[in-house]
């Protein structure tokens, strides 16, 4: 079964580092997004990306993050200087269309010390 | 906001017992979606239930949906072990994104 592939599956940073967290999304997917889970807390929507843009993006996904499909496979999310809050799971996400169910990749733990 | 409320918040039973979770959500949506995560690990997608359809069954896994209620079920038969996750609706409201809710804590005791 297709999957969507992150890596790494963690890492840590020190704070105020740029970090670049790498997915691969399903290939005839064409809807990506970034949720993220900080420990013990809801899985939140970050941003979705559509047609080479992004669609929506929420309150979190601030001038420090940006996203990227820099070629026909990957799909990536920098954060430029991280903050201790930026500490948590990061999921990647496609769909082949909206509402028409959603595969996560693993995640990638970030933890920034 | 649309985001789904998980009810209850934890639930532990024993093996073979039937598990059951309720999810409430706020406004219209266009399907919503059951997840479940192991500790620390990825969400797994179990089921997706359209706007339009009332019931829907994948394996073990039974889900309602109760639009006029703003509502949603969750029953696991017969569990087991491995069924001990953490279990999220997502609500899918055709705006690019999915809420998700806080989650049901169910633990398997063998």
């Amino acid at each position: 079964e297709p999957e969507v592939t992150q890596t790494p599956s963690h890492q840590v940073t020190q704070m105020g580092q740029e970090v670049i967290l790498r997915c691969v999304p399903i290939s005839n997917h064409l809807y990506f997004y970034w949720y993220r889970q900080i420990l013990g807390q809801k899985v939140e929507f970050l941003v979705s990306f559509y047609n080479n843009e992004i669609s929506e993006k929420s309150e979190i996904f601030d001038d420090q993050f940006s996203v990227e499909r820099p070629d026909g496979s990957n799909f990536t999310l920098k954060i430029r200087s991280t903050k201790l809050e930026d500490s948590a799971m990061y999921f990647c996400a496609s769909s082949v269309g909206q509402g028409i169910g959603y595969t996560f990749g693993s995640g990638t733990r970030l933890t920034v010390v | 906001s649309q985001q789904g409320e998980e009810d209850p918040q934890a639930l532990s039973i024993q093996e073979g017992e039937n598990a059951t979770m309720n999810c409430s959500y706020k406004t219209s949506i266009n399907n919503l979606q059951w997840y479940r995560q192991n500790s620390g690990r990825g969400l797994v997608h179990l089921i997706l239930i359209r706007s339009n359809e009332r019931e829907k069954h994948s394996g073990r896994l039974r889900v309602t949906l109760d639009t006029s209620k703003k509502s949603s079920s969750l029953l696991i038969t017969a569990s087991r072990a491995a069924d001990t996750a953490s279990y999220f609706c997502a609500t899918d409201a055709n705006d690019y994104k999915l809420s998700f809710g806080a989650g049901t804590t169910v633990t398997v005791r063998a």
